[in-house]
């Protein structure tokens, strides 16, 4: 298993510009979501989706927007890149297991909005 | 919705001594509280987590505590290493998707 996989790892955009953010999981996980982090600001939750063609809005969702076609696919859209948006950002998937709900995080991707 | 309180910010201890983070969480429905650690340039990844019917759970050198009436929950780590140094989460929720703290930056000094 792959888990769960970001790409780009970099991306470095102009103000206004638009560009999606791709992520995916093999692990057939229901629940997905996306993150941002920023420095003392922990992980703030954007979008999340608990299964195929829903999605549902974070604490942070303003300037972002998802979909969740597959199972396995939960882009991130950036419609107009604001220097606001200049985060690293981390897709994860969920599952439970014994009352353990973990969350899988990919490993990021880094962004900077010039 | 759910607001969770992470302190200290940063942690410095030597190796050997012992580490303590503590949370404190608001909603009082909340039932799960994992905690992830992150090291440099990686995503957080899941160490130990409770749920509110535990007081206490122990894994090797890590501990967690949870005082529902409180409201806080506490990770202890044991005998810490170097290996150990990276940035702590605490989240509080229901299940899937809960709320995160804002980070412990915890360095072990050899």
């Amino acid at each position: 298993n792959a888990g769960v996989t970001q790409t780009p790892k970099f991306q470095v955009l102009k103000t206004g510009q638009s560009m999606t953010l791709q992520c995916a999981q093999d692990m057939n996980h229901e629940y997905m979501s996306w993150y941002r982090q920023d420095p003392g600001m922990g992980l703030r939750l954007i979008h999340y989706s608990v299964g195929a063609g829903i999605t549902d809005q974070g604490e942070v969702p303003n300037g972002y927007n998802v979909s969740r076609s597959t199972t396995e696919d939960f882009p991130l859209r950036l419609l107009s890149a604001a220097p606001s948006q200049t985060s690293v950002y981390f897709c994860a998937s969920s599952y439970s297991v014994r009352s353990s709900y973990e969350q899988y995080f990919g490993p990021g991707t880094r962004l900077t909005v010039t | 919705g759910e607001n969770v309180e992470q302190h200290p910010s940063t942690l410095s201890v030597q190796e050997g001594d012992s580490a303590v983070i503590k949370c404190t969480y608001s909603d009082s429905a909340s039932n799960y509280f994992p905690w992830y650690k992150q090291e440099l340039g990686k995503g957080p990844q899941l160490i130990i987590d409770i749920r509110s019917n535990v007081g206490e759970k122990k894994d090797q050198r890590i501990a967690v505590t949870l005082n529902k009436t409180a409201k806080h929950f506490s990770l202890h780590i044991t005998e810490t290493q170097p290996e150990d140094s990276a940035v702590y989460f605490c989240a509080a929720g229901g299940s899937y998707i809960p709320t995160f703290g804002r980070g412990t930056s915890l360095i072990v000094h050899p």
